[in-house]
């Protein structure tokens, strides 16, 4: 079955960082560019942050841009998130996702991880 | 960036009962926009790409359409396991971005 499992999330306080991780399985991980989207409580979804299946560029949303920093290793088809000055609106799950298409960036996403929780409190 | 509107927020419907939800871009996304559901506690599911293609797996009662920047997915038959949320996104330029979502609720 194809998988994504995110891991990595947790209480962290504001101006702290957190690195997210997720472990891809049952498809070939260095075709597909990944992204990173996130749900604040009771709010909607914003993609965080994508990159292309040979990890050279990337892509980020104006609110975390310059603070996160996306990356990955097909050879242990994971995908990271580095999070820096952590603010408290950047409460969240941060889900990871796969793209539809092995071609380009801007798509759909068709597999999904199951999330991890990222709180930012004092 | 561009900003997806969609309508109504809140639907309630029987089971049975067609549904009809909409999203508006605000500006061309071509046909590059996708519906998910997600139910409380779960990821998001993938139900429709590129305007009017179902994802594997995704039950024919799910439909969409689309004429210029108007986008509308159809449940034709509401089933028990079809109460939940429903997000558009499109693909056409990044920040790719989703709608507020429509909750379909139990009447």
């Amino acid at each position: 079955e194809v998988q994504l499992l995110e891991s990595g999330g947790g209480l962290v306080q504001p101006g702290g960082s957190l690195r997210l991780s997720c472990a891809a399985s049952q498809f070939t991980f260095n075709d597909y560019a990944m992204h990173w989207v996130r749900q604040a409580p009771g709010k909607g979804l914003e993609c965080v942050s994508a990159i292309r299946s040979n990890g050279y560029i990337t892509y980020y949303a104006d609110s975390v841009k310059g603070r996160f920093i996306i990356s990955r290793d097909n050879s242990k088809k994971t995908l990271y998130l580095q999070m820096n000055s952590l603010r408290v609106e950047d409460t969240a799950v941060y889900y990871c996702a796969k793209v539809i298409y092995s071609v380009g960036v801007f798509d759909g996403f068709d597999i999904w991880g199951q999330g991890t929780m990222v709180t930012v409190s004092s | 960036e561009i900003v997806l509107t969609q309508s109504p927020a809140t639907l309630s419907l029987s089971p049975g009962e067609r549904a009809t939800l909409s999203c508006r871009a605000s500006q061309s996304v071509s046909s590059y926009l996708a519906w998910y559901q997600q139910k409380p506690g779960q990821a998001p599911r993938l139900l429709i790409y590129d305007a009017s293609n179902r994802a594997t797996g995704i039950p024919a009662r799910f439909s969409a359409s689309w004429s210029g920047t108007d986008f509308t997915l159809t449940i034709s038959s509401l089933e028990p396991e079809d109460f939940a949320v429903y997000y558009c996104q499109q693909r056409s330029d990044w920040p790719l971005t989703f709608g507020g979502g429509t909750k379909v609720e139990i009447k």
